[in-house]
């Protein structure tokens, strides 16, 4: 059983292309996160979602925009994709503490190379 | 803002050792999470152990462990009996606050390798 998915695992495009990925997760959990893995392996959050609402808007371009249609799905769409985005960028998803779980579950990655 | 350091940025180990990883971490919070993540060649992030603030006993997962010095801001992992599938990417996170949906500040990563 798949936790939390994310598709393509995979994706190379040209510069100056549109692309989504997206993710889903099955935990029923309230939260949602994309991060940003760059070439160094460093990790940053980019955003986050609880409930379908924008809580976290780190400093990214406006050129990336997050849509959670439901709280089981968060969408990334990058609009105008430049060299300097190709990284992997992996979608996490957390339930709020009242739960008293508050573990963030990744999921496998997306691996964007912009040629 | 908070920071999570990691000063290793490579170790390595003979199989069956045990070796410690190295984190500190800077707030002014209170309350707050650390964990420790593995990230092995399959990129997938895998939660090792996990370590609330407000807990003093140091968390323990079968041969993973930690030494968490509050004051020190210090949150070591121990792996004991270090086995070839412990060879990963290891990060410190820390994660602040008591909602549990807030952002995971990682560190910068420690490359573990186990040789045979």
């Amino acid at each position: 059983d798949t936790a939390v998915s994310q598709t393509p695992k995979y994706l190379v495009t040209q510069m100056g292309n549109d692309k989504s990925i997206k993710c889903e997760q099955n935990l029923g959990h309230d939260t949602m996160y994309w991060y940003k893995q760059d070439s160094k392996k460093f990790l940053k959050i980019m955003f986050s979602y609880n409930n379908k609402e924008l809580i976290i808007n780190e400093t990214v371009p406006n050129r990336f925009s997050p849509k959670s249609p439901d709280k089981a799905h968060l969408n990334l769409h990058i609009n105008s994709l430049e060299l300097g985005d190709s990284a992997v960028y992996f979608c996490a998803s957390s339930q709020d503490l009242v739960a008293f779980t508050y573990e963030q579950y990744f999921g496998p990655g997306t691996r964007l190379t912009v040629t | 803002a908070q920071t999570v350091t990691q000063s290793q940025p490579e170790m390595s180990v003979q199989e069956a050792e045990t070796v410690t990883l190295s984190c500190t971490y800077d707030t002014s919070e209170s309350n707050y999470y650390l964990f420790w993540y593995k990230q092995p060649p399959s990129r997938q992030m895998i939660l090792v152990i996990r370590q609330e603030a407000y807990k003093q006993q140091n968390a323990t997962e079968n041969r993973f462990s930690v030494n968490f010095q509050k004051a020190a801001k210090s949150f070591s992992l121990k792996i004991s009996d270090s086995q070839l599938g412990d060879t990963a990417m290891y990060f410190c996170a820390f994660m602040r606050g008591m909602n549990g949906n807030e952002k995971l500040t990682f560190g910068t990563g420690t490359r573990l390798t186990i040789i045979p």
